[in-house]
């Protein structure tokens, strides 16, 4: 079964630093490239960072370049969100979610919340 | 970046109902568009992808349709376990990936 969950989430004040950590299960993460996705409370859905599965490919949404770090450790089976200066506009659910195909996102996991706030 | 746009936001309807709800493409996007569902207090779940191929799993009352910059994603036959907020998502041109800004199904 494949499971993606999500950790590292918190209460963090504005211009802080957090890390988001993703460990997968159930699948060969080596083989899929990765993706953080956020939802803002009560709000829709925002792509934020796509890494490829060999980590050749890095691409950030415009709201968090500059800022925000994706990595990821195939030996851990574990993919990364390093969120620097946050913003309150960062407060949201993060989600990772795994890429398959051409495009699609077929497994997300739970969300872990991220609260930027004084 | 292509903006998706969904209409209606949100929708009134019975058990039983044939629910359609739109997505439109800002530019041609071929038949990259994917729908998902999410339920309150769950993570998405994608339940079309390339405009309409069913996911694995996914039940034959849910179909998408249409290319380019029109897309419709219909519900034939509306069960109460499918009150959700449906969105739909470009993968054609990216970065960034978007989404529509998500039709909400409710309970007459």
């Amino acid at each position: 079964e494949v499971q993606l969950v999500e950790s590292g989430g918190g209460l963090v004040q504005p211009g802080r630093s957090l890390k988001l950590s993703c460990v997968a299960s159930g699948f060969t993460f080596s083989n899929y490239g990765m993706n953080w996705i956020r939802q803002a409370p009560g709000k829709g859905l925002e792509w934020v960072a796509y890494i490829s599965s060999g980590s050749s490919y890095i691409y950030y949404a415009e709201t968090v370049k500059g800022r925000f770090t994706i990595s990821r450790d195939n030996a851990k089976n574990t993919l990364y969100l390093q969120m620097t200066s946050l913003r309150s506009e960062d407060t949201a659910l993060y989600y990772c979610a795994r890429r398959k195909g051409p495009g699609y996102f077929d497994y997300w996991g739970q969300g872990v919340m991220v609260t930027v706030s004084s | 970046d292509i903006v998706m746009t969904q209409s209606p936001t949100s929708m009134s309807i019975s058990v039983g109902d044939r629910v359609t709800m739109n997505c439109k493409a800002s530019q041609n996007v071929g038949s990259n568009v994917d729908w998902y569902q999410q339920k309150t207090g769950q993570s998405p779940k994608l339940l079309i992808y390339k405009a309409s191929n069913r996911y694995t799993g996914v039940p034959d009352r849910f179909t998408g349709s249409g290319s380019g910059t029109d897309f419709t994603f219909t519900i034939s036959n509306m069960q109460a376990e499918d009150l959700a907020v449906y969105y739909c998502m470009q993968s054609n041109s990216y970065p960034p990936w978007t989404f529509g800004g998500g039709t909400k199904l409710e309970l007459k």
